[in-house]
């Protein structure tokens, strides 16, 4: 089944502009993981937020995490157009339980 | 570290026969992931082991389908015999310390 779920299915900017892509999910979790996948390729992993913090960044990538809402959203700054890719976040129950669960995505497109 | 490494990366078959799909994991995870990739089911979770023990497969869709880890460097995913449904991407997968996952390219089957 499908814990998380991204907003929007899709998303078109220009390059330079930002993007935000929002996750959300349904059980209680140890952390939330986004990753890429360009297109015809392997998913790769990005970042991990634990159910403790609040906010992360890496690079032009900022992650937050609200709990009480059971949300995420990513945040890419400044976007490339190699940024061009879709964006998964995937849930981490912890807890004995080591099963990622993905959402469907954002496929995000970035326009030069 | 090369990564994670599947064969073949495209299997063009009939209905019936025998797929094989392969996966060398990085060296030194203990855990190893299957996961089968659609437009319209998304990510799915198929099996996972932990030092080559198969712990969960529940997501695995029918007896048709198996899979082995015969040792910490390989894994091996079974459809016999197969059938149009099956076509997907099938993701092999493997857990760093952090508890992300660091996928292969994936193996692209389409069955006629």
């Amino acid at each position: 089944s499908q814990q998380g779920e991204e907003d929007p299915q899709a998303l078109s900017i220009q390059e330079g502009e930002n993007a935000t892509m929002n996750c959300s999910y349904k059980t209680s979790i140890n952390n939330l993981q986004w990753y890429r996948q360009n297109s015809g390729r392997g998913l790769v992993h990005l970042i991990l937020i634990r159910s403790n913090e609040r906010e992360k960044h890496s690079g032009r990538l900022r992650v937050t995490l609200d709990t009480s809402k059971k949300s995420s959203s990513l945040l890419i700054t400044a976007s490339r157009a190699a940024d061009t890719a879709s964006y998964f976040c995937a849930t981490d129950p912890g807890a004995g339980s080591y099963q990622l669960t993905f959402g469907k995505g954002t496929k995000l497109s970035v326009i030069p | 570290d090369a990564g994670v490494i599947q064969s073949p990366r495209h299997e063009v078959t009939e209905m019936g026969q025998e797929v094989t799909l392969r996966c060398k994991p990085i060296s030194g995870h203990d855990y190893l992931f299957w996961y089968r990739q659609t437009m319209m089911r998304g990510l799915e979770l198929l099996i996972y082991f932990n030092n080559n023990v198969p712990i969960d497969d529940s997501g695995m869709p029918e007896d048709r389908f198996s899979a082995k880890m015969p040792n910490a460097s390989f894994s091996t995913l079974k459809i016999q015999p197969s059938e149009p449904r099956d076509s997907a991407v099938y993701f092999c997968a493997s857990r760093g310390k952090a508890r992300e996952l660091f996928f292969g390219e994936g193996s692209r089957l389409t069955v006629l």
